[in-house]
């Protein structure tokens, strides 16, 4: 069974603070996607970031970074300096190719508070 | 500017009430989505659609109703069945239905009972 658990409901920081926004995964395929979305007060998820399961890179936009790590199963965020509009709920999505080839699962979110 | 419209943003139904949510993208994507989100339980998904004239029961399909007669719409009813309809309704669309793809979402409805 697939399953995305995001262990941390709600994380407060002050401005200017990193903070980690955890993931972890369970798949039995070997091909799949791992998905970060951000939701904002308005209501709209906003996609930020995909990644497949045969590159494990990190990745680095701006003060958004990916840590992917096929050995944990884990696909961690990190946002650097963190500023008050990043405040929202984000969510992490897994989408294999045999589990269903037409839906994500979502984890269940972790909502960030930046303090000014 | 190209992107995902729901409306309405708020929605009051009454009891043995069919409503209508309203979803409609100018993206051009072949695939659509609803999910349905409740306080600290992610998204799940209620029907999905692949194309015009398809679709599918997703993993809490009771209690609602889709059709896909155009491309650029995919209407969710909540039926008078669905005993617990307040949540947050959100519709998606994707280019393709292939798992790769990220989807892009609408702003939500949210529906409450009287």
């Amino acid at each position: 069974a697939q399953k995305v658990t995001q262990a941390q409901t709600e994380i407060s920081v002050v401005e200017k603070e990193d903070v980690t926004l955890d993931c972890v995964y369970e798949t039995r395929d070997t091909t799949y996607y791992l998905f970060w979305y951000k939701q904002p007060p308005s209501g709209e998820l906003v996609f930020l970031i995909r990644r497949n399961s045969f590159d494990e890179q990190n990745e680095i936009s701006g003060r958004y970074s990916w840590n992917f790590q096929k050995s944990t199963s884990s696909f961690n965020f990190t946002i650097t300096a963190s500023q008050v509009v990043d405040s929202a709920v984000y969510f992490c999505a897994l989408s294999g190719t045999t589990s269903g080839t037409y839906k994500y699962i979502f984890g269940t979110g972790t909502r960030l508070k930046v303090l000014a | 500017d190209g992107g995902i419209t729901q409306s309405p943003k708020y929605l009051f139904r009454k009891e043995g009430q069919n409503v209508t949510l309203s979803c409609e993208q100018n993206l051009n994507h072949d695939a659509m989505y609803w999910y349905r989100q409740d306080p600290g339980q992610g998204l799940r998904l209620i029907y999905y659609s692949q194309i015009v004239n398809d679709f599918q029961k997703g993993d809490i399909a009771e209690g609602y109703s889709v059709s896909r007669e155009k491309k650029e719409s995919f209407p969710l009813t909540v039926t008078s069945a669905q005993k617990n309809p307040t949540a947050f309704y959100l519709c998606a669309s994707s280019i393709s239905p292939r798992s790769n793809q990220p989807q892009h979402f609408g702003d939500g409805t949210r529906l409450s009972i009287l």
